[in-house]
């Protein structure tokens, strides 16, 4: 039963610490999703790769934000310094190509302080 | 404008009080509606994907149909293990676009 991982699945930290998630993809997927979830924006893309290379990060907060697939198992996204408005549930997602059904992780749970 | 809207945002039932959820959507040139069940607590599971006007899809007690405006997931006999967010996506700007979801809560 092939799923997307991530870890960790919740994370406290304090105002200006960095916090970097994990994604592992479904094997054989070679896009690869990263979305913020919150209770007043819902679902927000926030960067997507294709085979490895990063298409659109236009979704997320440059000065800040950054993602990466260092290889075709491993996706991050870093968030440095964190802020309080952070706060929410990250979720990576895995296809077969943009416009195939998508596959969500389980999600990171971010709280930060 | 392009959006996709979902209404009602929340709903309530009876087990076995069958309902439909709706998902409008303004885009020029449909390429896929997508619809996702989410747990409190987890990430959206895949339930159907719908391309042209007419298609049909069934799964268990869900039955999802797609017209040229919108899109409706019927729900029929619901047990209280339905009770989910219902979501809805397509493809804005190239990217999936979710709506705000409807909460879904069968009552034994």
């Amino acid at each position: 039963d092939a799923r997307v991982t991530q870890t960790p699945r919740h994370k406290v930290t304090e105002m200006g610490q960095e916090v970097t998630m994990r994604c592992q993809p479904i094997l054989g997927h070679n896009t690869v999703f990263w979305y913020r979830q919150t209770m007043m924006q819902g679902l927000e893309l926030l960067a997507y790769f294709r085979n490895r290379a990063p298409l659109d990060d236009s979704g997320m907060p440059k000065d800040r934000f950054s993602a990466e697939m260092p290889d075709a198992t491993l996706a991050t996204l870093k968030i440095q310094p964190s802020e309080p408005r952070d706060s929410a549930v990250y979720f990576c997602a895995s296809g077969r190509d943009r416009e195939e059904t998508q596959y969500f992780g389980p999600g990171t749970r971010l709280l930060v302080l | 404008e392009d959006q996709v809207t979902q209404s009602p945002e929340a709903l309530r039932l009876q087990e076995g009080e069958s309902s439909s959820l709706n998902c409008s959507y303004t885009v020029s040139g449909l390429r896929g509606l997508f619809w996702y069940r989410q747990d409190p607590g987890k990430g959206p599971e895949f339930l159907f994907t719908l391309y042209s006007a007419g298609e049909e899809k069934e799964k268990e007690r869900l039955k999802a149909t797609l017209t040229k405006k919108e899109s409706f997931l019927h729900i029929t006999a619901p047990k209280p293990e339905d009770s989910a967010t219902y979501l809805c996506a397509v493809f804005l700007n190239e990217k999936l676009t979710f709506g705000t979801g409807t909460r879904l809560t069968i009552i034994p």
